[in-house]
């Protein structure tokens, strides 16, 4: 199966520390993604890594991808009490299509 | 820019009820519309994706169905809901999509719970 799995399943942080969620997977891959989803919203995206990637930032957030562990970290630096929501990695193989793993769910206690 | 709409937003049906489910999309052409089921805790569980008006393909048996009769409007069904259909439903668009894949864009959702 392409699907991720994300790791921890639950984080608990004090604002200004860094958050670490991890995923990793079973089979090769195109394109690796992070989305964010708030309570009872719909998910947003917030970076797509090219399986010929390494790394790719956005603001705070900095994705990075081992093809060779299967594996992939989103780290959020210096985060914020609206940082709390649930993150999910879904990888992407030969179809394009992306398989979502279950998630870790951030809370960022103020 | 890209906007999709999901309607109700949440409904209450009792088992065994049809259900009809729209989602419709502005913003783009011809665009990828994929179903998502998100069970409470769960991650996401892709029920359904199209690539073209009357192009269904489904990802997981199951008493539902969906439709696209027209390019931008995507309908998830059943004729009979049972108390396992209940759950978050997202509609998605890909956006972006080149030789790499593109991401997911996703509406509201629509809450469903079965008696």
């Amino acid at each position: 199966s392409q699907q991720g799995e994300e790791d921890p399943q639950a984080l608990s942080i004090q604002e200004g520390e860094n958050a670490t969620m991890n995923c990793s997977y079973k089979t090769s891959i195109n394109n690796l993604q992070w989305y964010r989803q708030n309570s009872g919203r719909g998910l947003v995206h917030l970076i797509l890594i090219r399986s010929n990637e390494r790394e790719k930032h956005s603001g705070r957030l900095r994705v990075t991808l081992d093809t060779s562990k299967k594996s992939s970290s989103l780290l959020i630096t210096a985060s914020r009490a609206a940082d709390t929501a649930s993150y999910f990695c879904a990888t992407a193989g030969g179809s394009y299509i992306p398989t979502f793993g279950r998630g870790t769910s951030l809370i960022v206690h103020p | 820019s890209q906007t999709i709409h999901q309607w109700p937003a949440t409904l209450v049906q009792p088992v065994g009820s049809p259900l009809s489910l729209e989602c419709t999309v502005e913003g783009t052409s011809n665009p990828n519309l994929y179903w998502y089921r998100q069970a409470a805790g769960r991650g996401l569980q892709l029920l359904f994706y199209s690539v073209g008006i009357g192009q269904i393909s489904s990802e997981v048996p199951q008493n539902l169905s969906a439709s696209r009769p027209q390019d931008r409007q995507f309908i998830l069904s059943s004729k009979k809901l049972l108390l396992s259909d209940s759950g978050f439903y997202l509609c998605a668009m890909e956006i972006g999509a080149g030789l790499d894949g593109g991401e997911q864009f996703f509406g509201p959702g629509t809450r469903l719970t079965v008696l």
